[in-house]
C-alpha cells in the first residue's frame, strides 16, 4: 500500500517564525508533489506544487523535494494567524492518476 | 467566475436512503474526482473519470455509484450499501495527466452528509 506520512501535530509557532511541515512517501516513482491548505469544515486548497528536485518558491511559501530520501517539505515564513490551518501533502505515483494524501498537520500560529 | 460547485452544502438522511451529491465545473477539466473525509484522515478516493461515459473505482468504491454524461457533471450517489456513509464529501476536477506532468485537482466546497 502506497503511503504519504505526515506528522498530524499540532504544530505550534509564533506570529513572525518559520513553520516547517514535513512529508514522506513510500512509492519512489512517485512524480508529482502538492500542498493543500485545509480551513476547518472548508474543502481543501492547492498552495503549492513540485515537481523537480530541489526548492520552489511561491512568496511566503517554499516547497522542498527530495525524490531519493522521499522527502517533501513545505516552509511558511513570518507566518501569520491566518496560516492556521491543516496541510495536507498529496503525492501522485508512476502510472496515473491516483493521488494519495496525507492525514495532514495541523499548524497553529500563535499571535 | 470559473470553479467547482457542489451542492448541497449540508445534507440528512434516513438510514436505507440512496442520496446523490452534485458536482459541476466550469473549468473545462478533463477529469473529476469523488474523496471522502473522515475526522483526522486524510482523502480517500471513491470513484474518478478521465472523460465523458467512462470512469474508474478508486480505493473505497463499495456502496457508492457516479456517472458522467456530461464533462461538466459527475454527480455522486451513495447507496444504502454503504456501511458508514456520514462523512465530508469532496468532488475535484484537473486537466489529464499527461506523461510526467500532472495538473493540479482543484476541489469543490464540499457536501457533509449525515446519516442517521
Amino acid at each position: 500500500q502506497k503511503e504519504v506520512e505526515q506528522n498530524s501535530g499540532p504544530l505550534s509557532v509564533p506570529e513572525g517564525a518559520i513553520a516547517s511541515l514535513n512529508c514522506t512517501y513510500s512509492d519512489r516513482g512517485s512524480q508529482s508533489f502538492f500542498w493543500y491548505r485545509q480551513y476547518s469544515g472548508k474543502s481543501p486548497e492547492l498552495i503549492m506544487s513540485i515537481y523537480s528536485n530541489g526548492d520552489k518558491e511561491d512568496g511566503r511559501f517554499t516547497a522542498q523535494l527530495n525524490k531519493a530520501s522521499q522527502y517533501v517539505s513545505l516552509l511558511i515564513r513570518d507566518s501569520q494567524p491566518s496560516d492556521s490551518a491543516t496541510y495536507l501533502c498529496a503525492v501522485m505515483g508512476t502510472g496515473g492518476f491516483k493521488t494519495i494524501f496525507g492525514a495532514g498537520t495541523r499548524l497553529f500560529v500563535k499571535a | 467566475d470559473g470553479g467547482i460547485t457542489q451542492s448541497p452544502k449540508y445534507l440528512f438522511r434516513k438510514e436505507g436512503q440512496n442520496v446523490t451529491l452534485s458536482c459541476e465545473q466550469n473549468l473545462n477539466h478533463d477529469a473529476m474526482y469523488w474523496y471522502r473525509q473522515d475526522p483526522g484522515q486524510g482523502l480517500r478516493l471513491i470513484y474518478y473519470s478521465q472523460i465523458v461515459n467512462d470512469f474508474q473505482k478508486g480505493d473505497i468504491a463499495e456502496g457508492y455509484s457516479v456517472s458522467r454524461e456530461k464533462k461538466e457533471s459527475f454527480p455522486l450517489t451513495v447507496t444504502s450499501a454503504q456501511k458508514n456513509p456520514t462523512a465530508f464529501y469532496l468532488c475535484a476536477s484537473s486537466f489529464v495527466f499527461q506523461g510526467n506532468f500532472n495538473y493540479e485537482q482543484y476541489f469543490g466546497p464540499g457536501t457533509r452528509l449525515t446519516v442517521t
